[in-house]
């Protein structure tokens, strides 16, 4: 089975502080995803990776960066948190093989910024 | 960006009954993916379906990819206590270069025992 996890479910930091949250999966996938969730938004891709170094923006990239040194870990960067960005993140994962779309999510980071 | 229209946003249903869902777009997909998420938890993965008309079923659920590419439903048959949760569409555009998917909503299904 496909594993996802990420470093914290629950995370409470001040305005401005820099946050970091962590996320491993252990199906050797290349492709890796941060997506953030609100109520009546639905999922928003905030930026993806194909690859190891490799980032590509996706729908909502202000005010966050990311990091993939290891093929097996995304980390998304808040640089300067605030508190529009107090949301649940998703991080996913997916195969490059045949084409498979599947994205397998981990269990999410539910973040409040003060 | 592209738009997936899920239906209905929410339901509330009796125990024992059958659920259906659908989601529609103005675009044609390549692949429709159908999930669950219990609150407070990461998405799950039910349902992944590659072929147009393609029927698929995961025990007491069933998805179908639309002849036409631009729906799919997701039915539940004899609902239980756990089938509470949302339930999400998405699909992988046709011509779309990346591993990006398109997502609905969601459907808030709630089951009275």
């Amino acid at each position: 089975d496909v594993k996802v996890t990420q470093s914290s479910r629950y995370l409470v930091k001040r305005t401005g502080e820099k946050v970091f949250l962590e996320c491993v999966q252990d199906m050797d996938h290349e492709n890796m995803f941060w997506y953030r969730q609100d109520p009546g938004l639905g999922l928003r891709l905030i930026y993806f990776s194909y690859d190891v170094k490799m980032k590509e923006k996706g729908d909502i990239p202000e005010g966050y960066s990311v990091s993939r040194e290891k093929k097996e870990r995304f980390s998304l960067i808040l640089e300067s948190a605030s508190t529009n960005q107090t949301s649940m993140y998703l991080c996913a994962s997916s195969s490059r093989d045949r084409g498979l779309y599947e994205q397998y999510f981990g269990p999410g980071t539910r973040l409040t910024v003060t | 960006g592209q738009q997936l229209n899920q239906s209905p946003q929410s339901m509330f249903i009796q125990e024992g009954e059958d659920v259906s869902m659908n989601c529609t777009s103005s675009s044609i997909f390549n692949t429709w993916l159908w999930y669950k998420q219990d609150p407070g938890e990461g998405p799950v993965l039910l349902i992944a379906l590659y072929k147009a008309g393609e029927l698929t079923s995961n025990g007491r659920l069933t998805a179908q990819f639309g002849i036409t590419r631009k729906d799919s439903f997701l039915n539940i048959s004899a609902s239980i206590p756990s089938d509470v949760g949302i339930y999400f569409c998405a699909g992988q555009l046709t011509g779309a270069g990346s591993y990006q998917l398109t997502f609905g909503k969601g459907t808030k299904l709630s089951v009275i025992p």
